[in-house]
């Protein structure tokens, strides 16, 4: 089975304070991304990766940046917390898939999310 | 405008009571759609992948079936431990996830 495991189920933090979440898979997959979920918007995609060091922007990546250093490994990192930011956040990866293309006809496999809260 | 919409947001059914879910899409270029079931706090779990239309696929008490403007999840003689939210996503030049279905099932 896929597993995809986002280092914190809980987070506080601070206004203005720089937040680092992580994730980590261990099924080789060529693309990860970050999503974040609020009720009644769904999930909105922030950045994807679909190889180390590659990334692109989804539909709302102000106030956010990711690092993928490791094929498995994929951070996203608040830069300066604001209370807007507070959500759940979620990681998914998913294999490369028929045909080179940065969006993959692959299902996205997910973590369990991390829930941020700002104060 | 590129979107994928769910219907109806919330759902209630009695145990055994059969229905269908419905996601309903506008992108061109469709290169997969999926189904996803989401538990209060968890992550999203992935269900089925649907490439074409005509094409059908079934796990125990869910079918999910797709046409060229939509798929439907077919839920037969339903469980109380089928109440979740279920999430449908698109991906073609852009990755879309619609707002999801609401689904309690009543003892």
């Amino acid at each position: 089975d896929v597993k995809v495991t986002q280092s914190s189920r809980y987070l506080v933090k601070r206004t203005g304070e720089k937040v680092f979440l992580e994730c980590v898979q261990d099924m080789d997959h060529e693309n990860m991304f970050w999503y974040r979920q609020d009720p009644g918007l769904g999930l909105r995609l922030i950045y994807f990766s679909y190889d180390v060091k590659m990334k692109e922007k989804g539909d709302i990546p102000e106030g956010y940046s990711v690092s993928r250093e490791k094929k498995e490994r994929f951070s996203l990192i608040l830069e300066s917390a604001s209370t807007n930011q507070t959500s759940m956040y979620l990681c998914a990866s998913s294999r490369e898939g028929q045909g080179y293309s940065a969006y993959s006809n692959q299902p996205q496999h997910f973590g369990d999310g991390t829930r941020l809260s700002i104060l | 405008e590129d979107q994928v919409t769910q219907s109806p947001e919330a759902l209630r059914l009695q145990e055994g009571e059969s229905s269908s879910l419905n996601c309903s899409y506008t992108v061109s270029g469709l290169r997969g759609l999926f189904w996803y079931r989401q538990d209060p706090g968890k992550g999203p779990e992935f269900l089925f992948t649907l490439y074409s239309a005509g094409e059908e696929k079934e796990k125990e008490r869910l079918k999910a079936t797709l046409t060229k403007k939509e798929s439907f999840l077919h839920i037969t003689a339903p469980k109380p431990e089928d109440s979740a939210t279920y999430l449908c996503a698109v991906t073609s030049n852009q990755f879309y996830f619609g707002t999801g279905t609401s689904l309690t099932v009543i003892p």
